[in-house]
């Protein structure tokens, strides 16, 4: 079966780190980017960034850029999506996705998507 | 970057009446020498991750029912469900991936 499966939720303090996780199978992991997606709370969709598998390139967006850390273990076919210091403001409901076709940065949309991580952070 | 409007922000239709979602990118998601819009469609249920309905902005992925069609090039686009059902009760995005970001919408919440 073709599936994302995401790591479960967490619950942290401010200032603390988190490395949530996105892993692979039923297809070539390598072959298609993985993007990130935020969803606050009773909210839209936020498209975060994206990492090749192959080579680990990334394109963050502006809003993201600096805040979180895309990385990808070949390996064991599976993305990470990683803070150094959460704050209030990043509780939502994470997804990793799959691009629908082998375009890299040339543009696809997402046809596979995870169930979503939980990510709550409160003092 | 691209930014990406929808209206109406919701949507009541009555069973088997038509819906039709609009979309506005700020620039235009057409590449000329492919001659693709480069905007696909999405409904997310409650509880559920986001489905790929239409990429292209008009090719409907296998599975979807013909009931959902898009339209439109350049810069506005068209999702429309032709006789809503009653599972079709959802949030409706669109997304440019002309250039990164690939920017959302806003989404539109379609009700009985």
């Amino acid at each position: 079966e073709v599936q994302l499966v995401q790591s479960g939720a967490e619950v942290k303090r401010p200032g603390e780190s988190l490395k949530i996780s996105c892993t692979g199978s039923g297809y070539n992991f390598a072959r298609y980017w993985i993007g990130w997606v935020r969803q606050e709370p009773g909210k839209g969709l936020q498209w975060m960034g994206i990492i090749d598998p192959a080579d680990s390139n990334t394109r963050y967006s502006q809003s993201f850029q600096g805040q979180v850390t895309l990385s990808v273990d070949k390996s064991t076919n599976t993305a990470y999506l990683q803070w150094s210091s959460l704050k209030a403001s990043d509780t939502a409901l994470y997804y990793c996705a799959k691009v629908r076709f082998e375009a890299g940065l040339a543009g696809s949309p997402f046809d596979l998507w995870g169930r979503g991580t939980l990510v709550i952070v409160s003092s | 970057d691209i930014a990406v409007t929808q209206s109406p922000e919701s949507l009541a239709v009555s069973l088997g009446e038509r819906a039709a979602i609009n979309c506005k990118t700020s620039r235009s998601v057409l590449h000329r020498s492919s001659n693709n819009n480069y905007l696909g469609w999405y409904q997310q249920k409650p509880g559920q991750p986001p489905k790929l309905l239409i990429s292209w902005a008009s090719t409907r992925e296998s599975g979807v029912p013909d009931r959902f069609s898009g339209s439109g090039s350049g810069t506005d686009f068209t999702l429309t469900i032709s006789s809503l059902q009653a599972e079709d009760v959802a949030v409706y995005y669109c997304q440019q991936y002309y250039s990164p970001p690939w920017t959302f919408g806003q989404g539109t919440r379609v009700e009985i």
